[in-house]
């Protein structure tokens, strides 16, 4: 398995808090995502990063932030938490620059509950 | 729209059947594909992938998956399941030269229960 790391693994918090997850890779790769995992939608993309401090949106990116300010570490905040995005967090890194073929490796996931 | 669509949205089958999850996807030119495995409770792992050759991929753990480029298709098969074969199955394209390859398109998945 890629070296890749999520912390935590599980959190229950309340709704209008803030939240970060932080995802932790030792594979030196530039490419950085978050999903999100829900039941009935599949795998969808909240944000990526193509390097330090270089980020963009993917399609469900309302109500969340992401920092890049290392190679090894892509954090993922909610700013106010809402029931919604009780989730199945994803990361995962590509390999695209390396081996050209742009497999996505996933981390462990983060369990998050908001009530 | 790029979209991946997965049509056995739950598949059940006995131990030793043989299994086909179907994937086709909407772009017309050229994509790198994957098949992705869940097991309860864990990670998604890649089972497979193809990006350019041999149409018929093989991967980990008896399964293989063919490219057919004139149906859009890349439809994943095992000939005989095992109980350790329950899992969630996606498929995921990556098209290519489309301004937005370091993203992929993710179908919604299969889940597969293997009865013993």
């Amino acid at each position: 398995d890629a070296g890749i790391t999520q912390s935590p693994r599980h959190k229950v918090t309340e709704t209008g808090t803030p939240v970060t997850l932080r995802c932790h890779q030792t594979e030196n790769h530039r490419y950085m995502y978050w999903y999100r995992q829900d039941p009935g939608h599949g795998l969808r993309l909240i944000h990526y990063s193509y390097g330090v401090k270089d980020t963009d949106k993917g399609e469900v990116s309302d109500g969340y932030s992401v920092s890049r300010s290392k190679t090894e570490d892509f954090l993922l905040t909610l700013e106010s938490a809402t029931s919604s995005q009780t989730s199945v967090y994803f990361c995962a890194i590509s390999d695209k620059e390396t081996s050209g073929t742009d497999t996505q490796y996933f981390g462990p996931g983060t369990r998050l509950t908001v009530l | 729209a790029q979209s991946v669509s997965q049509h056995n949205h739950h598949v059940i089958l006995s131990e030793a059947a043989s299994l086909e999850l179907g994937c086709n996807y909407s772009y017309g030119g050229t994509v790198n594909l994957f098949w992705y495995v869940q097991y309860p409770g864990q990670h998604l792992q890649l089972l497979l992938k193809y990006f350019s050759g041999d149409p018929l991929v093989k991967g980990i753990k008896g399964f293989e998956a063919e490219f057919i480029k004139s149906k859009f298709s890349f439809n994943l098969r095992k000939p005989s399941v095992q109980w350790s074969d329950t899992a969630e199955y996606f498929c995921a394209v990556n098209p290519r030269n489309a301004g937005n390859n370091r993203k992929l398109i993710w179908g919604l998945g299969t889940s597969l229960a293997v009865n013993p």
